[in-house]
């Protein structure tokens, strides 16, 4: 059971390039979530899924798109990289709404 | 939204000592969940302790409890008898009970074990 894995575990991009990082889960989980954490900070949520379909913004989204075609995948996707957006960034899942959050072990991504 | 607020970046702890490490939340809701994560060098985020704010009991894990004060807005973490495995940072997080399992963190108390 590979739990949470995200790709990749590091980048470096270019300002105004574009990538996708990859969420993908083998829990049947219905909840997904993008967090950001920053140097120094906690985490903070940028958006979150319900279910395949079904996509929500959280604390800070711009600059952030995302889809859920299927249970088990929730890409982030960057259109246009800032400097503002290095960051680590998390994914988790859940199986229920009450339940613990299980995380990936994150993506460093640096914008220069 | 609801706030998270640590206050303490830094604690130092003797191995075998205890530790304790202060949180404070701002809800206007009466029912909601608190935990602890821990996150060691590897960036790995792992779950230490919840508490439900509907429980008057304390929550326990093996060496690991929480003072919830639930008036006061409290939720304080003690790590008893320390471990250098336990230096790692440390994050209070809030969640609504109707929030979608949305976590609030805080920015987090380093811990430094002292062999």
């Amino acid at each position: 059971n590979a739990g949470v894995t995200q790709t990749p575990k590091f980048r470096i991009l270019k300002i105004g390039q574009s990538m996708t990082l990859q969420c993908t889960q083998d829990m049947n989980h219905n909840y997904m979530y993008w967090y950001r954490q920053d140097p120094g900070m906690g985490l903070k949520l940028i958006y979150y899924s319900v279910g395949a379909g079904i996509t929500d913004k959280g604390e800070v989204p711009n600059g952030y798109n995302v889809s859920r075609s299927t249970t088990e995948d929730f890409p982030l996707r960057l259109e246009l990289a800032a400097p503002s957006q290095t960051s680590v960034y998390f994914c988790a899942s859940t199986e229920f709404e009450d339940s613990p959050l299980h995380f990936g072990n994150g993506t460093r991504l640096t914008v220069t | 939204a609801q706030t998270v607020t640590q206050s303490q970046p830094e604690m130092s702890v003797q191995e075998a000592e205890t530790v304790t490490l202060s949180c404070t939340y701002d809800t206007s809701e009466s029912d909601y969940y608190l935990f602890w994560y821990k996150q060691p060098p590897s960036r790995q985020m792992i779950l230490v302790i919840r508490q439900e704010a509907y429980k008057q009991q304390n929550a326990t894990e093996n060496r690991f409890s929480v003072n919830f004060q639930k008036a006061a807005k409290s939720f304080s973490l003690k790590i008893s008898d320390s471990q250098l495995g336990d230096a790692a940072m440390y994050f209070c997080a809030y969640r609504s009970d109707y929030g979608n399992n949305r976590l609030a963190f805080g920015k987090g108390n380093q811990v430094v074990v002292i062999p």
